[in-house]
């Protein structure tokens, strides 16, 4: 069981637009900022968007995040087949004083 | 370029203790004020959180894993840590270290080692 949110899965046909939400609660979410990693298959998480909605160098303006109370979202828009990975959301949390992590969203391309 | 290398015992007996460590390269692990994290990943589930240490040896655990973790660091080689006591099969996982910034991202990860507990 994760302390973060998401949905199992999504799926979207190329060029199509996504978005994977990610819920949790005051001590992560509603206090701290939420990232975002893409996991390929048999690889290491790699860092999406960090600070709710920034990109770090490299990753296409394709991917957007954003986050309201104790939610937030990534959008990926133009979607092509490279983007089918294993999503997860992640926060610091202060009761934890630790990191917590969404249980993922396996992101299929039609 | 940060990078961040596994190494360790790949199978490990139940009830044995199970120690990574993580060695750093392309920067000081001293450097900047991060911490360091090992975090898990169980075959084909999340990731989950294990514990993190600084460069001064300060640390903080997962508190599902306290009782039996260990993080320690060496910063002459530029490295650190894990080792997990009482091991069973549970905790089986792909172990990652990686580089975080507290309270915000972590930012570098590990490849990864797949630890299998088994006899």
């Amino acid at each position: 069981q994760s302390v973060l949110t998401q949905p199992p899965s999504a799926s979207g046909t190329p060029g199509q637009r996504v978005t994977i939400s990610c819920s949790g609660s005051r001590s992560n979410l509603g206090s701290n900022t939420v990232h975002w990693y893409q996991q390929l298959p048999g690889t290491a998480p790699k860092l999406l968007i960090y600070t709710n909605n920034q990109r770090p160098s490299g990753v296409p303006d394709r991917f957007s995040g954003s986050k309201s109370g104790t939610s937030a979202s990534l959008a990926i828009s133009g979607l092509q087949s490279d983007d089918e990975a294993d999503y997860y959301c992640a926060a610091w949390d202060d009761s934890l004083n630790g990191w917590v992590f969404g249980g993922g969203t396996k992101l299929a391309v039609l | 370029q940060l990078q961040l290398q596994e190494s360790g015992s790949g199978l490990v007996k139940p009830s044995q203790t199970l120690s990574l460590t993580c060695a750093v390269s392309g920067d000081s692990i001293s450097s900047g004020g991060y911490s360091w994290s090992w975090i898990r990943q169980p075959p084909g589930k999340g990731l989950v959180w294990i514990g993190y240490i600084y460069p001064s040896g300060s640390t903080d655990y997962n508190p599902s894993l306290k009782s039996r973790v260990t993080l320690s660091v060496d910063t002459s080689k530029n490295q650190f840590s894990l080792k997990l006591t009482s091991v069973t099969a549970a905790d089986t996982a792909v172990y990652y270290c990686a580089r975080g910034r507290r309270p915000y991202e972590i930012d570098y990860w590990g490849q990864g080692t797949l630890v299998t507990v088994s006899s």
